[in-house]
């Protein structure tokens, strides 16, 4: 069965440092997502991509962040000058439908 | 606007017994509603969902939910909970026709009991 994955699993990384986080969606999916999840908060939504544009976004999704489909298979979520509070799970998913999950990258921040 | 309050943020259950997780929502358009599950370490697993059609929604390992409008709950149940049922459990909703963006609650952590 097809499946969303995401690399690095772990990723540690200096504060004001800038993070890339991969992810593959399934292929015929259309809809592709960021998530993120703080420990011990509720997964939170942070942006939505179709047709190659922003389609939808929160107000967590700000200038410090950017996402790309650099190629028709990757789908990457770019934290520039990272901080503390970036630390938590970020989850990729895409959709043509229901949205499937990744397993997440675990972010820390130093 | 949308969103979604689960009820009890540690359920504990004997093994046989029967599993409710409880979602309310609040959405101002016909909702979807999602039940993901979560095991540690990994990522989120469609349960079930509900799109507008039957309202007893069957998923998967056993799980079912009704949408109840009425109510605005989307609960959750099994009848009977095995040691593997143990996760953490998120309900979540969009609305029809968005870009499906999921608002999530907070999750219910379950324990079962042996």
């Amino acid at each position: 069965e097809p499946e969303v994955t995401q690399t690095p699993s772990h990723q540690v990384t200096q504060m004001g440092q800038e993070v890339i986080l991969r992810c593959v969606p399934i292929s015929n999916h259309l809809y592709f997502y960021w998530y993120r999840q703080i420990l011990g908060q509720k997964v939170e939504f942070l942006v939505s991509f179709y047709n190659n544009e922003i389609s939808e976004k929160s107000e967590i999704f700000d200038d410090q962040f950017s996402v790309e489909r650099p190629d028709g298979s990757n789908f990457t979520l770019k934290i520039r000058s990272t901080k503390l509070e970036d630390s938590a799970m970020y989850f990729c998913a895409s959709s043509m439908g229901s949205p499937c999950f990744g397993p997440g990258t675990r972010l820390t921040v130093l | 606007a949308q969103s979604v309050t689960q009820l009890g943020s540690h359920v504990s259950v004997s093994e046989g017994a029967l599993v409710l997780l409880r979602c309310n929502y609040s959405s101002s358009v016909p909702p979807y509603l999602f039940w993901y599950v979560q095991y540690p370490n990994q990522g989120l697993q469609l349960l079930l969902k509900y799109t507008s059609a039957a309202t007893l929604v069957k998923g998967i390992n056993g799980f079912e939910a009704e949408f109840k409008k009425s109510e605005t709950s989307f609960h959750l149940t099994k009848p009977s909970a095995h040691m593997s049922d143990a996760a953490e459990y998120f309900c979540a909703v969009t609305s029809a026709g968005s870009a499906r963006q999921l608002t999530f609650g907070s999750g219910t952590q379950l324990t079962v009991l042996p």
